[in-house]
């Protein structure tokens, strides 16, 4: 994706953690999503984040610094099914979603 | 029908052909997107809708048509497939466009062009 950048794959093992970093044009941001993507289906929601700081949602977390251009995804007591890929999408000031081509998450036991 | 539904899953087209690709929510969501998405790079916006009755273009609008006549149809055209077109298409929806509109998207259409 144009001017997103997130590492092409990972890999982790079962019940450990992982973080996927994201960096990203900053001018026109506007606010910065994570995306889960299971190989041949579509993007489900994962997080919003808009103001510098740390989102928390049960196993999953985001973090954002606006004026690094910076988010991770972090995610803990990893688990078979969350083999994945996690996309970084900035919304810009067009109201337009950027995606990036993702961060292929490979977990194994 | 829950949710946003495509269809049909999966094309095998000739060069040349026209072809519509479908796609229905039932969620009264006033924005819709077209997104292809082709190995190793992000999703791509190729037409959007803010609402009823009005479209845009994304990033990738060429030889793409759509349409917005009511708010669940939001059907996206090939008027002349060619092969460069073979890709995987996501239609999404949101209630609009703010920034904590999340998006929704149906199962997608598996396109090859032969």
């Amino acid at each position: 994706g144009q001017n997103i950048d997130q590492p092409t794959e990972m890999t982790a093992t079962e019940g450990a953690i992982v973080q996927i970093n994201c960096t990203y044009q900053t001018s026109g941001f506007n606010g910065l999503f994570w995306y889960q993507q299971h190989a041949g289906e579509a993007p489900t929601f994962l997080s919003y984040n808009v103001l510098d700081g740390l989102e928390e949602k049960g196993r999953f977390s985001s973090f954002l610094s606006r004026s690094k251009g910076y988010s991770y995804l972090l995610l803990k007591e990893l688990q078979m099914k969350d083999s994945a890929s996690y996309l970084c999408v900035r919304f810009d000031s067009n109201y337009q979603l950027i995606w990036g081509a993702g961060t292929k998450l490979i977990i194994k036991p | 029908i829950a949710g946003i539904t495509q269809a049909p899953t999966s094309q095998i087209l000739a060069a040349g052909r026209r072809m519509t690709l479908r796609c229905t929510q039932d969620m009264r969501h006033n924005a819709m997107y077209w997104y292809r998405q082709d190995l190793g790079l992000g999703l791509r916006l190729i037409h959007y809708s803010n609402t009823a009755g009005t479209t845009g273009k994304g990033e990738v609008p060429d030889g793409y048509s759509v349409s917005r006549a009511n708010t669940d149809d939001f059907p996206l055209t090939l008027a002349s497939a060619v092969p460069s077109q073979t890709s995987v298409y996501f239609c999404a929806s949101s209630p609009g466009l703010a920034d904590t509109d999340t998006q929704y998207f149906g199962p997608g259409t598996r396109l090859t062009v032969l």
